[in-house]
């Protein structure tokens, strides 16, 4: 298995509150991406990362924010944490672009209230 | 743009029997195709990927998938059902389309195999 953590596993939080959450790697991959799972929608790309301090928006990036300041670490901030932010967030690592196939951490539970 | 659509959320056969999960795709570039599982509160395993060599790929754990141009699709396909295949599959395009490197997933069909 790919040496990905996301930490924490489960998290519920106010809403108005910011939070954080980590994504580490242990394979040196230069791709990291941060997803959002909710049912009937897959899962939908918030931000990538292609090398530290290079990331960019996906799909669903509006109240969400990334750094990456070292290759193994990509954290995703919700600045002001929205009921609509309730979802399951997995991170993904890439050795490289398209076709290398990316590999999928456990996931985070997040629950806003 | 790149979309990708899973005929059927939810799929039901029985132990033994034939699986078929349809998947058909949109790209303006040549496609990249991969169909990923995910067992319950666990994050996804790819289990095949397509990269325009062989149209016929085979995967892990006893799963195919065949590659047709002229239809758009990447239907994956297992001959005999076992209980452990139980789980969410998704089928997902990759490609080059507008200078992003990234994966559009399917909506996702849950698999359920009984006795």
């Amino acid at each position: 298995d790919a040496g990905i953590t996301q930490s924490p596993r489960h998290k519920v939080t106010e809403t108005g509150t910011p939070v954080t959450l980590r994504c580490h790697q242990t394979e040196n991959h230069r791709y990291m991406y941060w997803y959002r799972q909710d049912p009937g929608h897959g899962l939908r790309l918030i931000h990538y990362s292609y090398g530290v301090k290079d990331t960019d928006k996906g799909e669903v990036s509006d109240g969400y924010s990334v750094s990456r300041s070292k290759t193994e670490d990509f954290l995703l901030t919700l600045e002001s944490a929205t009921s609509s932010q309730t979802s399951v967030y997995f991170c993904a690592i890439s050795e490289k672009g398209l076709p290398y196939e990316q590999y999928f951490g456990p996931g985070t539970r997040l629950t806003v209230t | 743009a790149q979309s990708v659509t899973q005929l059927g959320s939810h799929v039901s056969v029985s132990e033994g029997a034939l699986v078929l999960l349809r998947c058909n795709y949109s790209s303006s570039v040549p496609p990249y195709l991969f169909w990923y599982v995910q067992y319950p509160n666990q994050g996804l395993q790819l289990l095949l990927k397509y990269t325009s060599a062989a149209t016929l790929v085979k995967g892990i754990n006893g799963f195919e998938a065949e590659f047709k141009k002229s239809e758009t699709s990447f239907h994956l396909t297992k001959p005999s059902a076992h209980m452990s295949d139980a789980a969410e599959y998704f089928c997902a395009v990759g490609g080059f389309s507008g200078g992003y490197n990234k994966l559009i997933f399917g909506a996702g069909t849950r698999l359920a195999v009984h006795p």
